[in-house]
């Protein structure tokens, strides 16, 4: 299994650039989940989703717009791109279990905005 | 508000020495809480949680609900330990919060 992968590893965007992160299980998990890691701030919740075709704000949503069309698929979209989105951006995905939620993460997409 | 709070930015020890990375929270009603670890180039991972009451590398937290804290403790740091902290808290079904982060550096 590969667990959760993201594509790109790396992008550089112009202000006003649009763009589409890619994020894909293959645990069968219902939930996913967009975080943007900065310094000093830890991981925030951009949006997530409770199973295919279903998407909800989380704490920092301006600015992106998320698409869960097939179970195993969660993109996130930055359709005009600002130097504040300038971050490390985190996928993952969860499955509900009574021990509590155990989060799987993928490697990250570094994103620069000039 | 459901909050997770991590006061230190970093936390630099020498191998061989204990380590206590702090955790507070707020939540009301009883909390679902976690430490989650991301080394040097790999990903975040689940380092433990409470409700397991596990020691994992030799590291232990203890959830004080009196103190609101669910601090991280290892007697004797290790050089491969140094990474970055998050403390999180379930706060909705399958919902986190994290903290802030603690950089953990063990020197040698």
């Amino acid at each position: 299994n590969a667990g959760v992968t993201q594509t790109p590893k790396f992008r550089v965007l112009k202000t006003g650039q649009s763009m589409t992160l890619l994020c894909a299980q293959d645990m069968n998990h219902e939930y996913m989940y967009w975080y943007r890691q900065d310094p000093g701030m830890g991981l925030r919740l951009i949006h997530y989703s409770v199973g295919e075709g279903t998407t909800a704000k989380g704490e920092v949503p301006d600015g992106y717009n998320v698409s869960r069309l097939k179970k195993q698929n969660f993109l996130l979209g930055l359709e005009s791109a600002a130097p504040s989105q300038t971050s490390v951006y985190f996928c993952a995905s969860s499955y509900t279990t009574s021990g509590g939620t155990e989060q799987f993460f993928g490697p990250g997409t570094r994103l620069t905005v000039l | 508000a459901q909050r997770v709070t991590q006061p230190e930015k970093l936390l630099s020890v020498f191998k061989g020495a204990p380590v206590e990375l702090k955790c507070n929270y707020s939540y009301s009603g009883s909390p679902e809480l976690f430490w989650y670890v991301q080394y040097s180039r790999q990903r975040l991972q689940l380092l433990l949680r409470h409700i397991s009451r596990e020691s994992i590398k030799g590291f232990t937290a203890d959830l004080n609900k009196g103190e609101t804290s669910f601090h991280l403790k290892k007697p004797f740091a290790q050089e491969e330990d140094s990474a970055m902290y998050y403390c999180a808290l379930e706060s909705a079904t399958n919902k986190l919060i994290f903290g802030t982060g603690t950089l953990l550096a063990v020197q040698p």
